[in-house]
């Protein structure tokens, strides 16, 4: 069964940058799968940021692509999100998920709430 | 992008009840499209992906149908344990984009 668990800072600082990572049990993140990123706040519900394949290549929201960087660390089994000059609007819970063959998100982390504030 | 737009935005029903939701999108995504559903505190779960297509797990008594703009998710005898928020998903086209949800509540 794949598990992913996001971990992030909690709190970061208008304009500062947020870091999230995704740590993946049961299953590799090298296996023929896009990894994703979403997040769901109560102004704005759900919304996808961003996907990364398995061969490093990238596709991003438009609203968000000027700000955001994702990557894969094999060697760890994990992929990181990092979303550039931060402010209130980014305050959300932030998942990370996994598309099957399908490109459905097939399953998902336990999600983790980011707070932008000083 | 393809706006989502799902109707009603919330409901009261009971249990035994049939439920239906409807999700429409702004342009034809074929079937590309994903049913979710979301209790509180949780990640969402899928129920179906390519508009009709049971995941893993999910009871029979969920269906989903449509294809092109109009997509329907049925509950044929809404259970205790299906009070929750439903989201849909098109996949067709980036950037991916969800419904704004439907509350299924208790009456």
């Amino acid at each position: 069964q794949v598990q992913l668990r996001e971990s992030g800072p909690g709190l970061v600082k208008p304009s500062g940058t947020l870091s999230l990572t995704c740590a993946v049990s049961g299953g590799s993140i090298s296996s023929d799968y896009w990894w994703s990123w979403v997040r769901q706040s109560p102004g704005k519900g759900l919304e996808w940021i961003g996907d990364i394949y398995h061969g490093g290549s990238t596709d991003y929201n438009p609203s968000l692509k000027s700000r955001v960087t994702m990557s894969l660390d094999k060697s760890k089994n994990h992929f990181s999100m990092r979303l550039r000059s931060v402010t209130a609007a980014d305050t959300a819970v932030y998942y990370c998920a996994r598309q099957g063959s399908n490109r459905s998100f097939d399953y998902w982390g336990q999600g983790t709430l980011l707070t932008v504030a000083s | 992008d393809i706006q989502m737009t799902q109707s009603p935005s919330s409901l009261a029903a009971s249990v035994g009840d049939r439920v239906t939701i409807t999700c429409r999108a702004s342009q034809d995504i074929s079937n590309s499209l994903a049913w979710y559903q979301q209790k509180p505190g949780k990640a969402p779960n899928l129920l179906f992906y390519g508009s009709s297509k049971l995941d893993r797990g999910v009871p029979t008594r969920f269906s989903g149908s449509g294809s092109g703009t109009d997509f329907t998710l049925t509950i044929s005898s809404l259970q205790s344990e299906d009070f929750a928020t439903y989201y849909c998903q098109q996949y067709y086209s980036t950037p991916k984009t969800f419904g704004q949800g439907t509350k299924v509540e208790i009456k």
